[in-house]
């Protein structure tokens, strides 16, 4: 089973240019999310889409955005890129819910720089 | 306002013992579910053991088991025996109702654990 996938896996980014993570997962599941990953702030959720068709912006929005393209795809887009938006980009993806097995699935991350 | 607090950037444990490290959260709702993840050094993101907010007894996964202590919102992670694999970065999470049905998840800012020989 593949997953989460994500790609690409690095990326260098000159200020101003414009690019977007693909994010596809093969569980069915609901959600799916996008963080970024940055040195002594742990996980800080981008935009979250609790189902095909619907977004929301997490705690960091600002410079991002995002399309549920299908159940299976979440991408998100840099329209401008910043120095302040090189992190580490992880997709993840969970069942609907609470309880059991509605842990989130994470992708292997997108080490992004910008220049 | 920070919902996930770790309040431990670091520890070190021997080889052999226990740790534990610690979460508290902050929610009003009383549906929720916590997580803790592993983050070794390879970056991949694996989850460890749940713990619903109306489970009775505290979640256990191996040599994983989760203190959930709700009146006082904490849900520390135990680690019992200690090996050198357990070296890495731990994050609690929790996942709480949004909008509409839906529930989102976040985390706190990690625990980087090093366990010595």
């Amino acid at each position: 089973n593949a997953g989460v996938t994500q790609t690409p896996k690095f990326q260098v980014l000159k200020t101003g240019q414009s690019m977007t993570l693909q994010c596809a997962q093969d569980m069915n599941h609901n959600s799916m999310y996008w963080y970024r990953q940055d040195p002594g702030m742990g996980l800080r959720l981008i935009y979250y889409s609790a189902s095909e068709g619907t977004t929301d912006k997490g705690e960091v929005p600002n410079g991002y955005n995002v399309s549920r393209l299908n159940k299976r795809e979440f991408s998100l887009r840099l329209e401008s890129a910043a120095p302040s938006q090189t992190s580490v980009y992880f997709c993840a993806s969970s069942a609907r819910g609470q309880g059991v097995n509605t842990e989130a699935f994470f992708g292997q991350g997108t080490r992004l720089t910008v220049v | 306002a920070q919902k996930i607090t770790q309040t431990q950037p670091g520890m070190f444990v021997q080889e052999k013992e226990a740790v534990t490290l610690d979460c508290t959260y902050d929610t009003s709702d009383p549906s929720y579910g916590l997580f803790w993840y592993k983050q070794p050094s390879s970056g991949e993101m694996i989850f460890l053991i749940y713990q619903g907010s109306y489970d009775q007894q505290n979640a256990t996964e191996g040599r994983y088991s989760l203190n959930f202590q709700k009146a006082r919102k904490s849900a520390n992670l135990v680690i019992s025996a200690s090996q050198l694999g357990d070296s890495a970065m731990y994050f609690c999470a929790m996942r709480e109702p949004w909008m509409d049905s839906s529930y989102k998840l976040i985390f706190g800012s990690g625990t980087r654990l090093l366990v010595r020989p």
